[in-house]
């Protein structure tokens, strides 16, 4: 069974533009978080889809947003990049909102690198 | 804030059980406590969870106090690879943002 899938593996921009990071789930998962990990710090919780929708967001400007797909798939935006969003950011699904319990499965990451 | 509090580091001697404490006083009686750990540059990777009993799998026992305000994550018999960031998280409200505390640094030592 293949695991969370993220592209791409590697993201260099510079300040003001704009990066695109996708994030496959494991079959039959239909919830996916995604993290941000900036150097040295621990994981920041940016935001949760389960079935198409958003469900909760951390504390993160607006210019961090995503959306999630019929297939489950998502992408994260980030727009006019300031140095400080570089990061690896980290996706992971579970199975959904109605299970009792969930073990959360994380992707490799895609580290951004804003110069 | 994250709900759960655990020490920055810790070493352990390589072979011997490593216990890793976790205090999470405000927890829930719906509340699962999981354990995850993160080795370098790496995708966290799920070890174990539990409600109100101990837990015991392939990788690690999880021992949870009767008034599940703390809990311990043992690794039986810690190799170098086991060296890691080990993060508690509390969880069960569907709605909680999850919160990834600062985690404990583990160093086995050879």
């Amino acid at each position: 069974e293949a695991g969370v899938t993220q592209s791409p593996t590697h993201l260099i921009k510079t300040r003001g533009q704009q990066a695109t990071l996708r994030c496959s789930p494991i079959s039959g998962h239909t919830s996916v978080y995604w993290y941000q990990q900036a150097l040295g710090l621990g994981l920041q919780f940016l935001l949760w889809y389960d079935e198409g929708e958003e469900r909760n967001r951390g504390n993160f400007p607006p210019r961090f947003s995503g959306r999630q797909f019929p297939n489950y798939s998502s992408e994260l935006n980030v727009n006019a990049l300031e140095l400080e969003d570089s990061a690896l950011y980290l996706c992971a699904s579970d199975r959904g909102l109605y299970v009792t319990y969930n073990e959360q499965f994380f992707g490799p990451g895609t580290r951004l690198t804003v110069l | 804030d994250a709900k759960t509090t655990q020490p920055p580091s810790m070493d352990c001697a390589e072979g011997r059980a490593a216990n890793l404490p976790c205090n999470h006083s405000t927890i829930s009686g719906n509340e699962y406590v999981y354990w995850y750990r993160q080795i370098h540059s790496q995708g966290p990777q799920y070890i174990i969870h539990g409600l109100k009993n101990n837990e015991t799998n392939e990788m690690a026992s999880l021992i949870i106090t009767e008034d599940r305000k703390s809990s311990t994550l043992i690794l039986p018999h810690a190799t170098l690879r086991d060296t890691a960031v080990y993060y508690c998280i509390v969880r069960y409200n569907r709605d909680d943002k999850i919160i990834f505390g600062k985690g404990t640094r583990l160093h086995i030592l050879p």
